[in-house]
């Protein structure tokens, strides 16, 4: 079966814009975790959706945000960029979370 | 507090030879505990996890880990690495119960592999 599918893999967005990602889970798994990766801060989480509804999130300022469609599918916005928003994003799909899940190849975002 | 800590940032083993990568961790309840691998550029593919029972879990490529409770770690051991093992490898916590879904990783041990 497919795997964890992220569009774009690579961005690149000037301070000031916003953008969006996309995360589309292994079919059936309907919890969706977004990580940000960096050098300095390594995997950070930033928030977790099942059914649609944000069940869990982590410390990121409110210009991060994301949302789940009902068939799981997944988009996180970041809006006003800033430079250290620069990072891999990665988003990982479950069955019910907690217990394992399946990464995708993230997002390459670069702010200039 | 939770966290993980991952007391080697690089590692470099000849090829063939044995590895063992550290992971210890401090949780408020049992933990389920993850390795995960990702290659330059890639995402992270899990290794292993072990949530409860036998203590030596087993994994794909090759790759065991062993938790131990009294030590609060959970390492990763290959017995014989292969240039493809050259990568960064994440230990990660989590909770143990699906509605809290956060995950924390370690900050990763980087391996290299010597020909």
């Amino acid at each position: 079966k497919a795997g964890v599918t992220q569009t774009p893999r690579y961005l690149i967005k000037t301070r000031g814009q916003q953008v969006t990602l996309s995360c589309s889970p292994i079919s059936g798994h309907r919890s969706v975790s977004w990580y940000q990766q960096t050098p300095g801060q390594g995997l950070q989480f930033l928030f977790e959706y099942f059914s649609e509804t944000q069940r869990n999130k982590g410390n990121f300022p409110g210009r991060f945000s994301g949302r789940q469609f009902s068939n799981s599918r997944s988009e996180m916005n970041v809006s006003t960029l800033e430079l250290g928003d620069s990072a891999l994003y990665l988003c990982a799909s479950s069955l019910e979370g907690g217990n394992g899940y399946t990464f995708g190849s993230g997002t390459r975002l670069t702010v200039v | 507090a939770q966290s993980v800590t991952q007391p080697d940032i690089h590692i470099t083993v000849s090829e063939g030879a044995s590895l063992e990568l550290r992971c210890n961790y401090s949780y408020g309840a049992t933990p389920y505990l993850f390795w995960y691998v990702q290659s330059p550029g890639q995402g992270l593919q899990l290794l292993l996890k072990y949530f409860s029972g036998d203590t030596l879990v087993q994994g794909i490529k090759g790759f065991e880990a062993e938790f131990k409770r009294s030590q609060s770690s959970f390492n990763l051991r290959k017995p014989s690495v292969h240039w493809s093992d050259a990568a960064e490898y994440f230990c990660a916590v989590g909770p143990g119960y699906s509605s809290a879904s956060k995950i924390i990783f370690g900050s990763g041990t980087r391996l290299s592999i010597r020909p």
